[in-house]
């Protein structure tokens, strides 16, 4: 199947910074990524659909401004958690689709701790 | 707005035994995914249902679909220790473009199977 590669894992840092999470496509170009969120014991929420090329589309509740996400080539999508505070502790999942498809390919996820 | 529920939400049954869970959903749609996920990873794609129906297997599991009462199977069949995970269904809106829609994910059935 198809290889979506996300990193960092895991990532802890401090209050009021800023955390990049990266989420690459190594098997197929993707136009379309999605961002989904995981708070422990939860299902997944998804948070925006990122388009290559275009601005993303957020969910209603989602802070567009406090989650950057940048699609700016085809095999690439980046999530920020700009001023991170505890409460954005949370499993950050990202997910591609496969051109012609119908099967989103998740990667492994970013566990963030924010102290 | 379109809801999934999963029934039960939490499973404890003993190897050798079968069990059925439930997905249901409040909106029309044809696409339904079945995904797995260990603790601390991300998702697995198990199987997608894409008509009235529609039926899968692999190995001990098998899915299926019946989009008249909205409702999706994931049946068990003799259990074995390795199968214990969370089960998500997700389902896609009948109006999305196909392949190219957010999924909306149910509850969660975490699943325990004891030796």
């Amino acid at each position: 199947g198809a290889v979506v590669s996300q990193h960092p894992s895991w990532v802890i840092c401090k209050s009021g910074t800023s955390v990049k999470i990266e989420c690459r496509s190594l098997d197929f170009q993707a136009t379309t990524m999605f961002w989904y969120r995981q708070f422990p014991k939860q299902s997944l929420m998804l948070m925006a659909t990122s388009n290559e090329g275009s601005k993303a589309t957020y969910e209603q509740g989602v802070e567009k401004d406090k989650f950057l996400i940048n699609h700016a080539s085809l095999t690439l999508s980046t999530l920020t958690v700009t001023s991170a505070h505890p409460e954005d502790s949370s499993f950050y999942i990202c997910s591609q689709l496969v051109p012609g498809g119908n099967i989103q390919y998740f990667g492994a996820g970013t566990r963030l701790s924010v102290l | 707005e379109l809801k999934v529920e999963q029934n039960p939400l939490f499973l404890s049954m003993q190897e050798g035994k079968n069990y059925t869970i439930y997905c249901n959903y409040s909106t029309t749609s044809d696409r339904l995914y079945w995904y797995r996920q260990d603790p601390g990873k991300s998702l697995e794609s198990l199987f997608v249902l894409l008509s009235n129906g529609a039926v899968k297997q692999e190995g001990r599991l098998m899915a299926s679909l019946d989009t008249k009462a909205r409702l999706s199977t994931l049946h068990i069949t003799a259990a074995v220790h390795d199968l214990s995970a969370t089960y998500f269904c997700a389902v896609e809106p009948a109006t999305s473009n196909f392949g190219n829609e957010k999924l909306t994910f149910g509850t969660g059935t975490r699943l325990t199977i004891i030796p």
